[in-house]
């Protein structure tokens, strides 16, 4: 398998609910990055990952957990989110300063 | 003020012809790089052209070039011979070289292909 993956590709959980985003890449990357995609907005980067290491938290409420074990690797732990935390959430990885390549992303939904 | 600007929230092109999409930038950094991507109704973002800031010769990937203008601050994503897949939002985005290095992403254009 190639590129970046994301799992699941879409997500609709409870306000109280735990559930965890995972992005896996097969690039030899070395940094990796989650961003927010709501609609009518921007792209929101909200964090960074140089060599499993986070390099930046773009001021993202502590309900938003990540966790890089290897440079292959990142997940978002999510615990009780609010309603408009409902939105596309990417992953992307780079040769850190490169393009990066953004996985497929994961629609979530909370209800 | 906004990093990257597009002013363009929808166009329309005829299938075969050219368009441009519109992207300004602001920095005062002297290194920095510009991206342009596009997004399918799928959702997956996909990396399309990159243009440095010490570039001397526009960008070319295919049908995509990225007209840099440098003293205007602008990086418009232009596609020859648009195609019906063409269809999509596309976004312009920089990264400046001190400081943070993550992207910050433009608002995006819709582009919309017709027959």
């Amino acid at each position: 398998e190639t590129g970046v993956t994301q799992t699941p590709r879409h997500l609709v959980m409870g306000m109280t609910n735990k559930k965890s985003l995972k992005c896996e890449q097969h690039l030899g990357h070395n940094a990796m990055y989650w961003y927010k995609q709501s609609a009518k907005k921007p792209l929101e980067l909200m964090f960074v990952y140089n060599f499993k290491e986070q390099t930046e938290n773009n001021s993202v409420p502590s309900r938003f957990s990540p966790e890089c074990p290897n440079s292959s690797h990142l997940f978002l732990h999510l615990h009780t989110l609010q309603p408009e935390d409902s939105a596309l959430y990417l992953c992307a990885s780079s040769i850190a300063g490169s393009e990066q390549y953004f996985g497929p992303g994961t629609r979530l939904t909370v209800t | 003020a906004q990093k990257i600007t597009q002013t363009q929230p929808g166009m329309f092109v005829q299938e075969k012809e050219a368009v441009t999409l519109d992207c300004t930038y602001d920095t005062s950094d002297q290194s920095y790089g510009l991206f342009w991507y596009k997004q399918p109704s799928s959702g997956e973002m996909i990396f399309l052209i990159y243009q440095g800031s010490y570039d001397e010769q526009n960008a070319t990937e295919g049908r995509y070039s990225l007209n840099f203008q440098k003293a205007r601050k602008s990086a418009n994503l232009v596609i020859s011979a648009s195609q019906l897949g063409d269809s999509a939002m596309y976004f312009c985005a920089m990264r400046e070289d001190t400081g943070r290095r993550a992207l910050t992403f433009g608002s995006g254009t819709r582009l919309q292909v017709q027959p």
